[in-house]
């Protein structure tokens, strides 16, 4: 069975860099894409980028000239890094299972196993 | 940018109750759609993908059915376990992934 575990800061100041990151156990690590979505507190979700075993990155163009995400496949983990944070960063951010890595068809179903979440506040 | 719009924001049911939530999208997207349900302090669940597949593990009372640009998310009779917010999810437009708003299923 599959679970993510996710960590990092909760409290951030204006300007500074939020760090989360997110361990896979169980299943195959090179078989799937791994996203990072957020979600404001009292609203909805929104993507912020994924990542496959090789490294490869897409990123939600609204956000894409902050985010980095990485990978470490010696530890089955993978990063979220966003520079530059102001109080619209705050939310609870969650890592997420993405699209089937091998899946040839052109589709992209994902998301259907999800860390527990982070809750990350940018407050000076 | 493809807009997914669900309807309604909110919604009032009582147990047993038949319930349907839509979602439009501003241009056609096959069925690349899943539906998500998320309860007060936790990560969302996977309900449906493609549209209209149950994911393992989900009661059958969830199904979900369109192509195109309009989706809906039936609940056949509501549990009590069933109260929650409900999201869309659009994945033609990858690399880009974009949810609906959501509706907030409530107790009447």
């Amino acid at each position: 069975q599959v679970q993510l575990q996710q960590w990092g800061a909760g409290l951030l100041k204006p300007s500074e860099t939020l760090s989360l990151t997110c361990a896979v156990y169980g299943g195959s690590f090179s078989g799937y894409y791994w996203s990072w979505i957020r979600q404001p507190p009292g609203k909805g979700l929104e993507w912020i980028g994924e990542i496959n075993h090789s490294g490869s990155t897409n990123y939600n163009p609204s956000l894409k000239s902050r985010v980095t995400i990485s990978v470490d496949t010696s530890k089955n983990q993978f990063s979220l890094k966003l520079s530059s944070v102001t109080a619209a960063d705050t939310a609870v951010y969650y890592c997420a299972r993405g699209r089937d890595y091998y899946d040839s068809s052109g589709r992209y179903d994902a998301f259907d196993i999800w860390g527990q979440g982070t809750m990350v506040t940018v407050s000076s | 940018d493809i807009q997914m719009t669900q309807s309604p924001s909110s919604l009032s049911a009582s147990v047993g109750d038949r319930v349907t939530i839509t979602c439009r999208a501003s241009q056609g997207i096959r069925n690349d759609l899943g539906w998500y349900q998320q309860k007060p302090g936790k990560a969302p669940k996977r309900l449906i993908y493609a549209a209209s597949s149950l994911q393992s593990g989900v009661p059958s009372r969830f199904s979900g059915s369109g192509s195109g640009t309009e989706f809906t998310l039936t609940i056949s009779s509501l549990q009590p376990e069933d109260f929650a917010t409900y999201y869309c999810l659009q994945h033609n437009s990858y690399p880009l992934y974009t949810f609906g708003q959501g509706t907030k299923l409530e107790i009447k």
